[in-house]
Formats: C-alpha cells, sequence, structure tokens
C-alpha cells in the first residue's frame, strides 16, 4: 500500500461547474505533485506543492489552482470545467521534493 | 511533437517470453529516467529509476538508457500474467525521480497463460 489517499473516487460535474478534488498524502511527505491523465495517454504534471509553496507548474491554464495545507494533505481546484478536462486527476506524495514520489488511485472525473 | 513518444502497443506475449517496452525522447536535458506499470484502476507504481546512460536491473527487469540515442528500454525476462498492465517511461530534467515528470502515453501489455 502506497498510503496515499484521494476523494472522491468518481464524479461527475456539468461544463461550466467548479470541482475540488482532495489528496492525503503518505505520512512523513512534505511534497505532493497532481497529474492529470486523459484516457489512453501518460499523465501530464499539473503542478507540485513543496512545505505549502507551489514548487513548479506545468502547462495548465490558470483555472487550475491548487493549495496545501499544514498536514500536506492537498487540493487541486478547477474553475469553469471543459469537456477536455474529463481524466483521471492522480496525485503523488513524496519524502522530499527530489525523492521517489507514490501515486494515489486517483480521481475519475466526467465533465458532461 | 511530444517530448516523450512511446512504442504504443498494444503487446501480447505467452507466459515466460521476453518483452521489449521502449521509448524515445527529444529533450536533451532529461538526466532521470524512470518506468512505472499501472494496473487497470489504480495509479502508477515505479518499478525502474535509472540517472544518465547505462543499465540498470533489478530481479525480472532491466532498464537500459542510450542518452546518444535518446532512447530508453524495459526488458521484462520470464513474463508472467501477473505482469499484464500498462507501462509508462517517464522522464525529468532535475529533482530525481520525483514530481515534475513527462511521461509517455503507456504501452499496454498482456501476458498469456
Amino acid at each position: 500500500e502506497t498510503g496515499v489517499t484521494q476523494s472522491p473516487t468518481h464524479l461527475i460535474k456539468t461544463r461550466g461547474q467548479q470541482v475540488t478534488l482532495r489528496c492525503s498524502s503518505q505520512s512523513g511527505h512534505n511534497t505532493v505533485s497532481w497529474y492529470q491523465q486523459a484516457l489512453g495517454q501518460g499523465p501530464q504534471f499539473i503542478f507540485q506543492y513543496y512545505r505549502e509553496e507551489e514548487n513548479g507548474r506545468g502547462n495548465f491554464p490558470p483555472r487550475f489552482s491548487g493549495l496545501q495545507f499544514p498536514n500536506y494533505s492537498s487540493e487541486l481546484n478547477v474553475n469553469a470545467l471543459e469537456l477536455d478536462d474529463s481524466a483521471l486527476y492522480l496525485c503523488a506524495s513524496s519524502l522530499d521534493a527530489g525523492e521517489t514520489q507514490y501515486f494515489g488511485p486517483g480521481t475519475r472525473l466526467l465533465v458532461l | 511533437q511530444k517530448e516523450v513518444e512511446q512504442d504504443p502497443g498494444p503487446l501480447s506475449v505467452p507466459e515466460g517470453a521476453i518483452v521489449s517496452l521502449n521509448c524515445t525522447y527529444s529533450n536533451s536535458a532529461f538526466q532521470y529516467f524512470m518506468w512505472y506499470r499501472q494496473y487497470s484502476r489504480k495509479g502508477p507504481e515505479l518499478l525502474m529509476y535509472t540517472y544518465s546512460s547505462g543499465n540498470k536491473e533489478d530481479g525480472r527487469f532491466t532498464a537500459q538508457v542510450d542518452k546518444s540515442s535518446k532512447y530508453i528500454s524495459l526488458f521484462i525476462r520470464d513474463s508472467q500474467p501477473s505482469d499484464s498492465a500498462t507501462y509508462l517511461c517517464a522522464m525529468s530534467a532535475r529533482g530525481g525521480n520525483a514530481g515534475k515528470s513527462t511521461f509517455g502515453d503507456g504501452t499496454t501489455l498482456t501476458v498469456k497463460p
């Protein structure tokens, strides 16, 4: 077991709505990365949080935002949902910013 | 064009076969190379991690990196039905094998008993 948990497991939203996805990192891990995995594709890096600060961002628009809490759990927020946002959203935590990352099971988001 | 291209598959082999999975890349800054295994409805799990060129072996798995050709491979010996999964290559320029990785699109492998 990796120890990384994500909620919810599945979610259905309509275009234009907002969504919040949550991730609990493995105990002792201070770094969380978020990825988007569309069907049939590899994960794409959204952003990383290290000790509550954003520590790098991929090629995603500002309507994708995040937060890391003092206990190092994290949220991914997506505003103004579009159909193309339908994907599996993966969270990965690591002991430190340069260490092995462990993935959670993901949240499957469907935008109608 | 994508920075990382992975042989798309799918790949179907009999149990006991040797499997070769391959990726090419275009970014010369990549120095860390990873292979992940992803079972259906699960997150990826790290299988192998190598830094720079060379070979690395771990049990039935061997990872090979050729930076001059910008080509990496994963070999699976004595493949088992439990190896059936999607295999993802990933690379990063810095930060070890942690976040900010660029992934290939995966190759789905089926090992038939």
